[in-house]
């Protein structure tokens, strides 16, 4: 079965500060999907980003990065110069698939608080 | 803004008695994806509606049923309602039909009290 694994339940940095968010995640499939989501108090999910598991290559995109390993099976996801705008739970999921339907399996979130 | 909307947005209910939640897909997707997010808990995945049809389905029972229109918009009904039902339930749009699926995209969820 799938599992995603987010060890840290609740992080709080001061602003300005870097932040790294982890994610182990476990599947027997060799083709598969990595996502980050954001939750805000709103509670709708937001899209971050999406990774193939045959891309290994690490992504920046402005404040954000992604690391991914597949040798460790991590998928990291780092905020730098955090802002308080970045407060909200983070979710990493993993894709599996269901029949002819794909499913995300979810991590238990972290909450990253930042301190103005 | 995803462009996913979900009705209502909250909602109180007694033990027993059965509930339809609502969403309207992103335009131009056609796939519905419905989860259950019990407090301090990732989203748990019901089941997902394609073309109409149920398309794949989470470890749920069948008391937790679906349908999906010809517009795409979906309705998820959960009959004789539990304590354990309290949750929030989050619907997701994306556009399938082929290889790689595509991202699935959130409503902002229908939050489930149950007394």
């Amino acid at each position: 079965a799938q599992k995603v694994t987010q060890a840290q339940t609740e992080i709080s940095v001061v602003e300005k500060e870097d932040v790294t968010l982890d994610c182990v995640y476990e599947t027997r499939d060799t083709t598969y999907y990595l996502f980050w989501y954001k939750q805000p108090p709103s509670g709708e999910l937001v899209f971050l980003i999406r990774r193939n598991s045959f891309d290994e290559q690490n992504e920046i995109s402005g404040r954000y990065s992604w690391n991914f390993q597949k040798s460790t099976s991590s998928f990291n996801f780092t905020i730098t110069a955090s802002q308080v705008v970045d407060s909200a739970v983070y979710f990493c999921a993993l894709s599996e698939w269901l029949s002819d339907s794909e499913k995300l399996t979810f991590g238990t979130g972290t909450r990253l608080t930042i301190i103005p | 803004e995803t462009g996913v909307t979900q009705s209502p947005t909250h909602l109180i209910k007694t033990r027993g008695q059965q509930v339809t939640l609502r969403c309207s897909s992103q335009s131009g997707h056609n796939t519905v994806s419905w989860y259950q997010q019990a407090l301090g808990q990732g989203p748990q995945f019901i089941f997902q509606y394609y073309r109409e049809e149920e398309n794949g389905r989470g470890n749920f029972p069948p008391r937790f049923s679906g349908l999906q229109f010809p517009n795409y918009s979906s309705e998820l009904n959960v009959n004789a309602l539990e304590l354990d039902d309290s949750a929030l339930y989050l619907c997701a749009s994306s556009l399938d039909g082929g290889l790689p699926k595509n991202i699935q995209y959130f409503g902002a969820g229908t939050r489930l009290s149950v007394l």
